[in-house]
């Protein structure tokens, strides 16, 4: 156990609705990084925040966001969702920011039909 | 830019066999260097790390040595077991970034009893 929660485990939606994936870093761990993986793809970085503040974008689209709130737990938001949204969400948290290792959740697996 | 090169899959392997799993990498400056380890409906769990040029990543039997001179980062374990059986992922975080993380494709790793 990675000490990093994220709800929903599975989501089942279809195309162009608007869905929002939860995450809860590690205890004491400030950074927050969404990734995103599919079998085309690989494992893509999306977003980091780090204490409430968003600090790096990857390739992350515009339908796409996310925010950190005070108690440090993240969401990130996909909405007008497409076919090709379908994907593993993962949350992974660090202590800070740069060369530390970073703790994975067990993922979302996102289905749009 | 900053890139991580891994060996494709997959990998089939006898119990007891001698593993290794290619990594190298293009980074500026000298990154940390990962080893991830994703358990068939999992999340992605860290198994190993190097924070310098020499430095040997260890953990439950697998090694990698930081090498500066080849770029490279090998995984390595001496006897495999079947519990090994996982798709394993080379990464480095991105070079003037916050840390966000680069992953190689992934190999998968089977090993048959």
């Amino acid at each position: 156990d990675s000490g990093v929660t994220q709800t929903p485990k599975h989501l089942i939606t279809a195309t162009g609705q608007r869905v929002t994936l939860r995450c809860s870093p590690r205890s004491g761990d400030l950074s927050v990084y969404w990734y995103q993986q599919s079998l085309d793809q690989g494992l893509q970085f999306l977003i980091q925040y780090y204490n409430g503040e968003e600090r790096a974008k990857g390739n992350i689209l515009e339908r796409f966001s996310a925010q950190q709130f005070p108690d440090l737990h993240s969401e990130l938001n996909l909405s007008s969702l497409e076919l090709g949204d379908s994907a593993l969400y993962f949350c992974a948290s660090s202590v800070g920011i740069g060369n530390y290792e970073q703790y994975f959740g067990p993922g979302t697996r996102l289905t749009v039909t | 830019g900053d890139s991580v090169t891994q060996m494709e899959g997959p990998v089939t392997l006898s119990e007891e066999a001698f593993l290794t799993i290619n990594c190298t990498y293009t980074a500026t400056g000298y990154p940390s260097l990962f080893w991830y380890v994703q358990y068939p409906g999992e999340g992605l769990q860290l198994l190993l790390k190097a924070t310098k040029a020499d430095d040997k990543g260890s953990n439950k039997g697998f090694e990698a040595t930081y090498r500066k001179e080849t770029t490279s980062f090998h995984l390595e374990k001496g006897s495999v077991q079947v519990s090994d059986s996982a798709v394993y992922f080379c990464a480095l975080p991105l070079g003037g970034s916050q840390g966000n993380l680069i992953f190689g494709k992934g190999t998968k790793l089977s090993v048959k009893p």
